[in-house]
């Protein structure tokens, strides 16, 4: 199985704060590579898909990069409704699927 | 609007068995392959099962192989899944999640999720 791996685990920031997350596969991906938001209570939000593209209705302060094994998620300038926990996914394997192990942000 | 409501969760002791629902509602559901997705207490999500558009194609994965049946009405609009011999470490907030299709899976629609323990 393609294991996920994310850092850091946790980060604290501030608003206004340019933010990046990365994830590594442990073998080869190319871009199947997805992330994910999610909110205490609420449902998980796909934020951006194919490690660049960003999904409809997503703002535009998002962003995402990479292929092969290393990807990031960049959040440019940090907002109150961004502090959330995050993970990617990687659908290379689809339909078998791995998460990394989320990356809480916090304030 | 586009929605998935999910039922079916609570306490169950260890052995026991629940079966899950995922209701849809503002799409066209049979056409859209779909999962179930699990959150444990201080853990990160898990996949644990797929099922394609006609029912063809199934997958689990290997916590859940033998254990737990993923299925579909979709003259409903519903999704299952049926959990038996339930273990502690099943306890976990249950989403199910729609893949919109095409070469770059991703689930673009999810559920809220239903929350199911197992405990004595």
């Amino acid at each position: 199985d393609i294991h996920m791996t994310q850092s850091p685990s946790s980060l604290s920031a501030s608003i206004g704060d340019r933010v990046t997350i990365t994830c590594r596969a442990s073998q080869s991906i190319d871009i199947y590579l997805n992330w994910y938001q999610h909110k205490p209570g609420k449902a998980p939000k796909l934020l951006i898909y194919a490690a660049s593209s960003l999904q409809s209705g997503v703002s535009s302060r998002f962003s995402g990069s990479g292929s092969g094994t290393d990807f990031t998620l960049t959040i440019s300038s940090l907002q109150p409704e961004d502090f959330a926990t995050y993970y990617c996914q990687q659908s290379h394997s689809a339909p078998l699927y791995t998460f990394g192990q989320g990356t809480k942000l916090e304030i | 609007e586009e929605e998935l409501v999910e039922s079916g969760g609570g306490l169950v002791r260890p052995g026991g068995s629940l079966r899950l629902s995922c209701a849809a509602s503002g799409f066209s559901f049979g056409f859209y392959p779909m999962n179930w997705v699990r959150l444990a207490p201080g853990r990160g999500l898990e996949w644990i099962s797929f099922i394609n558009g006609p029912s063809e194609f199934i997958n689990y994965a290997d916590s859940v192989k033998g254990r737990f049946t993923i299925s579909r009405d979709n003259a409903k609009s519903s999704l299952y899944l049926q959990m038996n011999n339930l273990r502690h470490e099943d306890t976990a907030v249950y989403f199910c999640a729609r893949d919109p299709g095409g070469p770059r899976s991703r689930f673009d629609l999810w559920g809220q999720g239903t929350l199911v323990t197992v405990s004595s």
